[in-house]
C-alpha cells in the first residue's frame, strides 16, 4: 500500500546532540513537508520542498535542516541550535498541483530531550 | 499572513446526538482551500472534508459536512449521528490557491478536542 513512513516512531536526544528523522513516500508526491506539534499550539511548518534538490524555509525553520536528494525521502534534522526539540513531528507530501488535495500525513516521531 | 482560530478547546457531545465545530480564519486571498482534519489518539492526520472558496456549495462527506461562509471568513464542521469512532482532535486548515514561493503548506488552528459521551 502506498504512504508515508516516519521513523523512528520515539527518538530521544542528549543536549548538544543532532538527531536526524526519516520520511519516505511510495505515493510518487513531489511535494513534501515536516510540521511541528506542540500540546495546544496545531502544527506549525517547519520545512517543505515541491521537487527535488529545493527546498523552502517555513514558518519556524530555526533550528532544523532538510535535504532532498531524491523524490521519496525528505530526512529532517534537529540541530543542537535548535532550544526546544521535545515535540512531535509529522511529514506530510502531496502531488503536483494538485492545491485543493489534502495532504498525506505520516505517522509521526515523537522526540524527547533527556 | 493567513491566521485560523478554533475557538472552542473542547467539546462534548452524546454518541448519536450532532455536533458543531467552529473555526474562522484570516485572509485578505479571494481564492484558497479549507480542510478539516481529523487526529485520533494515534496521532494520525485523516483529510475529513475539503470546501474550494470559489465553490458556494458546502462540502459534505457521509455524516461530515461543513457550513461555509466565505464572507464571514467562517467555516464549521458539522458531525451527525457522532460515534464513538469520532473521538479526536479536530484541526481546521487553510491554504492558498497561488503556487510557490511562501504560499505553500497548510495553516493550521490549534484544534478542538471532542469527546463522545456514550
Amino acid at each position: 500500500d502506498g504512504g508515508i513512513t516516519q521513523s523512528p516512531k520515539y527518538l530521544f536526544r542528549k543536549e548538544g546532540q543532532n538527531v536526524t528523522l526519516s520520511c519516505e513516500q511510495n505515493l510518487n508526491h513531489d511535494a513534501m513537508y515536516w510540521y511541528r506539534q506542540d500540546p495546544g499550539q496545531g502544527l506549525r511548518l517547519i520545512y517543505y520542498s515541491q521537487i527535488v534538490n529545493d527546498f523552502q524555509k517555513g514558518d519556524i525553520a530555526e533550528g532544523y535542516s532538510v535535504s532532498r536528494e531524491k523524490k521519496e525521502s525528505f530526512p529532517l534534522t534537529v540541530t543542537s541550535a535548535q532550544k526546544n526539540p521535545t515535540a512531535f513531528y509529522l511529514c506530510a507530501s502531496r502531488p503536483r498541483g494538485w492545491f485543493n488535495y489534502g495532504y498525506t500525513f505520516g505517522s509521526g516521531t515523537r522526540l524527547t530531550v533527556v | 499572513a493567513q491566521t485560523v482560530t478554533q475557538s472552542q478547546p473542547e467539546m462534548s457531545v452524546q454518541e448519536a446526538e450532532t455536533v458543531t465545530l467552529s473555526c474562522t480564519y484570516d485572509t485578505s486571498e479571494s481564492d484558497y482551500y479549507l480542510f478539516w482534519y481529523k487526529q485520533p489518539p494515534s496521532r494520525q492526520m485523516i483529510l475529513v472534508i475539503r470546501q474550494e472558496a470559489y465553490k458556494q456549495q458546502n462540502a459534505t462527506e457521509n455524516r461530515f459536512s461543513v457550513n461555509f461562509q466565505k464572507a464571514a471568513k467562517s467555516f464549521s464542521l458539522k458531525i451527525s449521528d457522532s460515534q464513538l469512532g469520532d473521538a479526536a482532535m479536530y484541526f481546521c486548515a487553510y491554504r492558498s490557491a497561488r503556487s510557490g514561493g511562501g504560499a505553500d503548506g497548510l495553516t493550521f488552528g490549534k484544534g478542538t478536542h471532542l469527546i463522545i459521551q456514550p
